[in-house]
């Protein structure tokens, strides 16, 4: 069974706005990691985040990571119509070789 | 550096058939994990390898199986096809495993199978 769970499940923004996606996850992690998946295409690594981080950069993504709340957000700014995807984080715990996704949100860029 | 490689892109297969899916994880990387993605039950993890060794498997039936080489590309097979074993299947390589420290996982464009 999946981990994670992602909300929103759907977020529509305009071009140019940031968009703000969460996602919870059950238990100890070692690090989490975010993906895009483009409609009927793989997954796209984004961003790796550790258990001992708080917060990390990469380009327009800022990832936080609160493991007190089991809880992580992917913030993307300055959104452009490329970015319409679905989004999902993924867990990967101390114990066990097994990846858990979430359920994803799917971001919808308006021009 | 190339990414990880899947064959076939998509595949039409009968019920009741078998398939074989291919997966060449990047160079270097020791570890392939395999995922099912379905609408309905989003992404699941089947099974993964890491020097030619099963470490874990997920709960699907023994139709599923898979097996990696000692050049670390892995193959999955699905015998005996039934309709719901239609969707993308998805590996991911990564240099070490999944349960390290750190250790990005990246994932592969998929398989598109359908059964009918």
């Amino acid at each position: 069974s999946q981990q994670g769970e992602e909300d929103p499940q759907a977020l529509s923004i305009q071009e140019g706005e940031n968009a703000t996606m969460n996602c919870s996850y059950k238990t100890s992690i070692n690090n989490l990691q975010w993906y895009r998946q483009n409609s009927g295409r793989g997954l796209v690594h984004l961003i790796l985040i550790r258990s001992n981080e708080r917060e990390k950069h990469s380009g327009r993504l800022r990832v936080t990571l609160d493991t007190s709340k089991k809880s992580s957000s992917l913030l993307i700014t300055a959104s452009r119509a490329a970015d319409t995807a679905s989004y999902f984080c993924a867990t990967a715990s101390f114990t066990g070789n097994q990846f858990y996704f979430g359920t994803g949100t799917s971001l919808t860029v308006i021009p | 550096k190339a990414g990880v490689t899947q064959t076939p892109r998509y595949l039409i297969k009968t019920r009741g058939q078998q398939v074989t899916l291919s997966c060449s994880p990047i160079s270097g990387h020791r570890s392939v994990s395999w995922y099912q993605q379905t609408p309905g039950q989003g992404l699941q993890f089947l099974f993964e390898y890491f020097s030619e060794t099963q470490r874990n498997k997920g709960n699907f039936p023994g139709r599923f199986s898979g097996r990696q080489f000692s050049n670390s590309r892995s193959e999955m097979n699905v015998s005996t096809l039934e309709l719901g074993d239609s969707a993308l299947y998805l590996c991911a390589s990564s240099l070490i495993g999944t349960g390290t420290v750190g250790n990005a996982i990246y994932f592969g464009e998929g398989s598109w199978l359908t059964v009918v």
